[in-house]
């Protein structure tokens, strides 16, 4: 069936980084946008960017930029969020979620991974 | 960026009751809004997509109306597997916005 897998959860020091995978299977990997969101512990969701899983251009929203890097490795069809310089702001639950239809980046989230909790403490 | 308000934040309801929660949109968005339901520990669900489209495998009692800037999700039976968070999201303007929840609680 569709789904996103991703990693488990990770716990950092402050100044170290982190890399996110979300591994697709059941679709065509290139053919939907990567989304991913992040949500604090007891907030809302925040959407971090996208990228474009055809081109490899990646997409950050005002606050995403610098320190989040977006990847792909299509032959496993797994995209990646890597966070550097880790902050103790960072702690969040980070989701990778599917583009509902094809070829579009403005859509609904019709596939969601189940979440990785990064935690970052000293 | 575009604002959405979700009113109200939290409510409380019993089972069978029908619900009803609005998001306005701080400009107008068409109808590219989501909805989304979302339980403790685990990923947003989609429920609706384009204002009133209703996802595949999700129960008939949720429906979705409105244009423009303003919308409601409704569940018209409310069962005890509802009790979560509801958020909306537009995806008409970059970039794309949730609303900031509202959560169902059991009365």
């Amino acid at each position: 069936q569709v789904q996103l897998v991703q990693s488990g959860s990770e716990l950092k020091k402050p100044g170290a980084s982190v890399k996110v995978s979300c591994k697709a299977s059941g679709y065509t990997f290139t053919s939907y946008a990567m989304n991913w969101v992040r949500q604090a512990p007891g907030q809302g969701l925040e959407w971090m960017g996208w990228i474009n899983t055809n081109t490899g251009n990646p997409t950050y929203a005002q606050g995403f930029t610098g320190r989040f890097v977006f990847s792909l490795d299509t032959s496993v069809s797994t995209a990646y969020l890597q966070i550097s310089s880790l902050k103790a702001e960072d702690t969040a639950v980070y989701y990778c979620a599917r583009c509902r239809r094809e070829l579009l980046y403005r859509d609904a989230f019709d596939i969601w991974g189940q979440g990785t909790m990064v935690t970052v403490s000293s | 960026a575009i604002q959405l308000t979700q009113s109200p934040s939290s409510l409380s309801a019993s089972v069978g009751d029908r619900v009803t929660i609005t998001c306005r949109a701080s400009q107008g968005i068409s109808s590219a809004l989501a909805w989304y339901q979302q339980k403790p520990g685990k990923a947003p669900k989609l429920l609706i997509y384009d204002a009133s489209s209703l996802e595949s495998g999700v129960p008939s009692r949720f429906s979705g109306s409105g244009s423009g800037t303003d919308f409601t999700l409704t569940i018209s039976s409310l069962q005890p597997e509802d009790f979560a968070t509801y958020y909306c999201q537009q995806f008409n303007n970059y970039p794309p916005t949730f609303g900031q929840g509202t959560r169902l609680e059991i009365k």
